[in-house]
This record gives structure tokens, sequence and C-alpha cells, in this order.
């Protein structure tokens, strides 16, 4: 069975910092994906990461993966206080069109 | 820009209600989605779909069926509404290329 998960689950960081959200799973995919979800809200696409080595970034995150340790990195710089909001990744189930979801981590940014 | 719409934000039901929430998308995707999400359990599917009139169950089908009598619409059903299905539904499309799924903006039910 596919397992998707992430750390930490909570993470409450001041702004102008940095920080890494880990997103590990147990079988073999190529492609794993970042969502973002707003209170309330739905859930937002960031990134497609469709192959070892891949690392793509929009403005202050920066996503990489790496297949062989089966791991995603969601990077923040300089964390700004919009960036307050849900994160998920999610794993292709067995190169079907299923998606299995991490738990996702709530990301609190204060002054 | 892909498009997913759900027939609506908020619904309010009776417990042994019937209920039905609709979900369409306007990019031709093959793929559609239904998923619940509850605080502290993320994400669960419930039903999808790859094509008109085919259906697979997802991880937690108990209680919900589905319809996708057209391409663009796929409709989850709950044939008598109970309390522990009160949750946000998401509904998500996607195509066969890439298999990023494209979120509507869900359905917060209430079972009373």
């Amino acid at each position: 069975e596919l397992k998707v998960e992430q750390n930490p689950l909570f993470l409450s960081m001041q702004e102008g910092k940095n920080y890494t959200i880990y997103c590990n799973y147990s079988t073999t995919s190529d492609r794993l994906y970042w969502y973002r979800q707003d209170p309330g809200k739905s859930l937002e696409s960031l990134f497609v990461l469709l192959s070892n080595g891949a690392v793509k970034q929009e403005g202050r995150l920066m996503a990489s993966l790496d297949t062989k340790a089966r791991l995603s990195t969601l990077h923040i710089t300089a964390a700004v206080h919009d960036l307050s909001a849900t994160y998920f990744c999610a794993v292709d189930h067995y190169n079907t069109d299923k998606l299995i979801f991490g738990t996702g981590t709530r990301l609190q940014v204060f002054p | 820009d892909v498009k997913v719409t759900q027939s609506s934000r908020y619904l309010v039901k009776r417990t042994g209600e019937k209920v039905f929430l609709e979900c369409v998308q306007d990019m031709d995707h093959e793929n559609m989605f239904w998923y619940r999400q509850d605080p502290g359990l993320g994400l669960r599917l419930i039903y999808f779909s790859y094509d008109v009139k085919m259906k697979e169950k997802g991880d937690i089908p108990e209680g919900y069926s589905v319809s996708r009598e057209k391409k663009e619409r796929f409709s989850l059903i709950l044939e008598s509404a109970s309390t522990n299905q009160t949750s946000m539904y998401l509904c998500a499309s996607s195509s066969g290329t890439l298999y990023e799924q494209y979120f509507g903006p869900g359905t917060r039910l209430t079972v009373t």
C-alpha cells in the first residue's frame, strides 16, 4: 500500500526565515505534486515534478524530487505572511491517475 | 485555465435524505474524482471515473455512489445521508498526460 508522509505536520515560522517541508513516500513513483490550501478554500496546484532530480521554483517556494530516496522537499525562502496555508504533497499511485495525498503541513508565518 | 465547478458551496441536509453533489469541468478531462476532507484525516478518495459511464471505488466508497453520464459532469450521491458524512467534499479532474488534478471550490455538507 502506498503511503505518503509529510513532516512536520505543523510549522510556525518567523517572517524572513527559511525552512523545508519533507514528503516521503513508500513505493516507486515518478510523479509528485505539491498543492496549497488556504483556510476554507480548495486546493491549488503549485508544482508538478515528473522525474528524478526535477526542481521547480516559484517565488519563495522551491520543490525538488529524489525518486531513489522517495523524497520530495518544499523549501521556503525568506518566508512572508502570505505563505501561511496548508501544503500537501501527493504521489501518483503506481502510475495510475489516482493520487495519494500526504496529511498536509500547516504553515503559519508570523511577523 | 481549467475550471472545475461544484453545485453548492454549503449544504445542510437531514439524516436519511438523498443528497446529490454535482461537479462540472470545462477542459474535456477524461478523469474525475470525488474526495472528502476531514480534519486530521487529509483527503480521502471516494470514487473516481476514467471515462463516461465508468467508475471505480476509491478508499472509502461505503454510503456513496456516483454517476457520470456526460464527460464533463460527475455526480456524487449519498443515498441516505448520515451524520458521519458531514464533511468537505472536493471534486477534481485531470487529463491523461500530466495527471495533475484540478480541484473545484468544495462543498461543505452538514448532515443534521
